[in-house]
């Protein structure tokens, strides 16, 4: 099993939808978890970031880490054709130097 | 005033030659990194240096070496090039460990014909 598990898509919604994008983990030891988006040939750049269990809001976008399920997930409202993009989530144990990535979800909002 | 900076953005190159790729960081970060992304877009760490000490050495041919003058600069040299190291290699900085935000070039997209 690797790691990290996200379903690289591809996603494609209408405008205005709700998205919710989603990882799981196998390493219980991770507890700095991050979502990128990364636009086409560009780098990736960091979204949100989260420590440990629990929500994080930031404008349209809420991060949810669920530790007991190993389950993390990334909710975009209102999405906009600008969030057209490939999302990755990211995470580390902390004290390990290592950032390991899912291989990123592609998602396209419709006008 | 661009944070991580990279040369060449594009790379084309025959198999078994030896080229280098440049990464800058005006950030004055203390870590930087160069990361792999395949053609699948799978993104994987191969090295990272901390203050221009080596602190990560992922499982990656012995053919990659990064070299680090200066705590603001970490390139990539790669010898004897093969047909599967074609990617987009980016390079990243953050303060100081990977729980800080990293900031990453804009990759560069390495062809081996």
């Amino acid at each position: 099993q690797k790691e990290v598990e996200q379903d690289p898509g591809p996603l494609s919604v209408p405008e205005g939808a709700i998205v919710s994008l989603n990882c799981t983990y196998s390493n219980s030891a991770f507890q700095y978890f991050m979502w990128y988006r990364q636009y086409s040939r560009k780098g990736p750049e960091l979204l949100m970031y989260t420590y440990s269990s629990g929500n994080k809001e930031d404008g349209r976008f809420t991060a949810q880490v669920d530790k007991s399920s190993k389950y993390i997930s990334l909710f975009i409202r209102d999405s906009q054709p600008s969030d057209s993009a490939t999302y990755l989530c990211a995470m580390t144990e902390g004290g390990s130097e290592k950032l390991v990535f899912g291989k990123g979800t592609k998602l396209t909002v419709n006008p | 005033d661009t944070a991580v900076s990279q040369t060449p953005k594009y790379l084309v190159t025959q198999m078994g030659n030896d080229k280098s790729i440049k990464c800058e960081q005006n950030l004055g970060h203390d870590t930087m990194y160069w990361y792999k992304q395949d053609s699948k877009k799978f993104l994987k760490i191969m090295f990272s240096y901390n203050n221009k000490e080596l602190i990560i050495n992922e499982t990656v041919p012995n053919r990659f070496s990064p070299k680090s003058p200066d705590k603001a600069h970490l390139n990539l040299h790669i010898n004897s090039l093969e047909l599967g190291d074609s990617a987009v290699y980016f390079c990243a900085s953050s303060q100081y460990a990977l729980t800080d935000t990293q900031y990453f070039g804009p990759g560069t997209r390495l062809t081996v014909l």
